[in-house]
This record gives C-alpha cells, structure tokens and sequence, in this order.
C-alpha cells in the first residue's frame, strides 16, 4: 500500500540545536508538504515542494528550511531549534492538480527543551 | 494570508442526533474543499471533499453543502455514532494551482452515549 512515513516518530531537541525531521512516500507524488499542528492552530503549512530540488514557502516558513533530493523524500530542517518550535508536525503528499487527495504521514512529535 | 474560519471549535451530541460543522473562506478562486477527521494520535484522514462546481454531496452518513455565493461550506454527519468522535478539519484550496490547502482550525466532536 502506498504510503507517507516519517522519522524520527518523537524526538526532544535542546534549544539552539539544530533538528532534522525527514518525511518518504512511495505515493509517486509530485508534490510534497510539511504541516505543523498545535493546540489551537490547526495545520498550518510551512513548506511545500512539486518537484525535486526545488521548495517553497508555506505560510510560517520562518526558521525552517526544506529539502528535496528526490521526488520521494523531503526533509525539514530546525538549523536553530526554538522552544516555540515544539509541536506535532506532519509530512503529506498529494498529485498535481486541483482536487487532489494530500495523503498523510503519521508524525513527529518535536519537543524542545 | 488567506484563512478558513471553522466553527464550533467543540460540539458535543448524542449518540443518533445530528452533527453539523461550519466553515468559511476568503478567496472567491477557491475550488476545491476536502473535510479531514483525525482520531487521537493519529494522522488527519481525508473523508469527504466537494468542488466547486457543486452544491451537496453525500457519502452514506456524511453530507457537505458548499454556498459559493456565500463562501461558506458545511459538513453534517447523521446519525451520529461514538466512533464520529475525533477532530475534524476543513479546509479550502489556495490561490493558483499549488495543490495548497488552507485549513481551518478544528472541530473537536464528542458523541455521548
């Protein structure tokens, strides 16, 4: 079955370390996206991607940056991890087009100490 | 940016009644409104969408209803059964064709027995 996975599933950072989240999917998606979710905040997008080696900026980009390497894996990087940072994030990917499905992964819980 | 104004942020029924969840959006370009349920600890899953060039549609207890006039969409579940409980997104698609989706932030729903 196709599917979105992500590592690690839990991960507790110090603050000012830097964190890397990474996100597969054999979905043969072109696109990508990384979400994170707090109480109260819903899913907000921080970064997206429709092809490799390229990314885009979501809504809350700031202190984040992504990566691409290839049309299966995407990567969110923390260079300096923020106790504001804590969250559940979540990696989805989707086909291009209108009225597409995003599929999914299960999450990361980032805690920063 | 661009919002989704999801209301109410709780809803509490009984077991059998009806549950309805409201959304609302800005951007008249919008084309695409998928409804997502998340269960405690796990990952949002897609359960029904509508496009825009659509009013109603149902999927055996799940029914949306999409006012373009209006910029608002709704969900209703019937018959509510404990196994509805869990939280619910909507969302709307973003300006262009970016696969982004724009989410609201959430309807926690509790079906008492």
């Amino acid at each position: 079955e196709a599917a979105v996975t992500q590592s690690p599933r839990s991960k507790v950072a110090v603050t000012g370390g830097k964190v890397t989240l990474s996100c597969h999917q054999t979905n043969n998606h072109d696109y990508m996206y990384w979400y994170r979710q707090d109480t109260g905040h819903g899913l907000r997008l921080i970064h997206y991607s429709y092809v490799a080696d390229s990314t885009e900026k979501g809504d809350i980009p700031d202190g984040y940056k992504a990566s691409r390497p290839s049309q299966e894996n995407f990567s969110l990087i923390l260079e300096l991890a923020s106790l504001s940072q804590t969250a559940v994030y979540f990696c989805a990917s989707s086909v291009l087009g209108d009225y597409a499905e995003q599929f999914f992964g299960p999450g990361t819980r980032l805690t920063v100490l | 940016g661009e919002q989704v104004e999801q209301l109410p942020s709780i809803l509490r029924v009984q077991e059998g009644s009806s549950a309805s969840i409201n959304c609302s959006y800005e951007d008249s370009a919008s084309n695409y409104f998928p409804w997502y349920k998340q269960e405690p600890g796990e990952n949002p899953k897609l359960i029904i969408d509508i496009r825009s060039n659509m009013e109603r549609k149902q999927i055996q207890e799940l029914i949306v209803l999409l006012d373009k006039k209006a910029k608002r969409f709704s969900l209703h579940i019937t018959d509510t059964q404990p196994g509805d409980s869990a939280m619910y997104f909507c969302a709307a698609s973003g300006a262009g064709n970016t696969g982004k989706l724009i989410f609201g932030l959430g309807t926690t729903l509790q079906v008492q027995p």
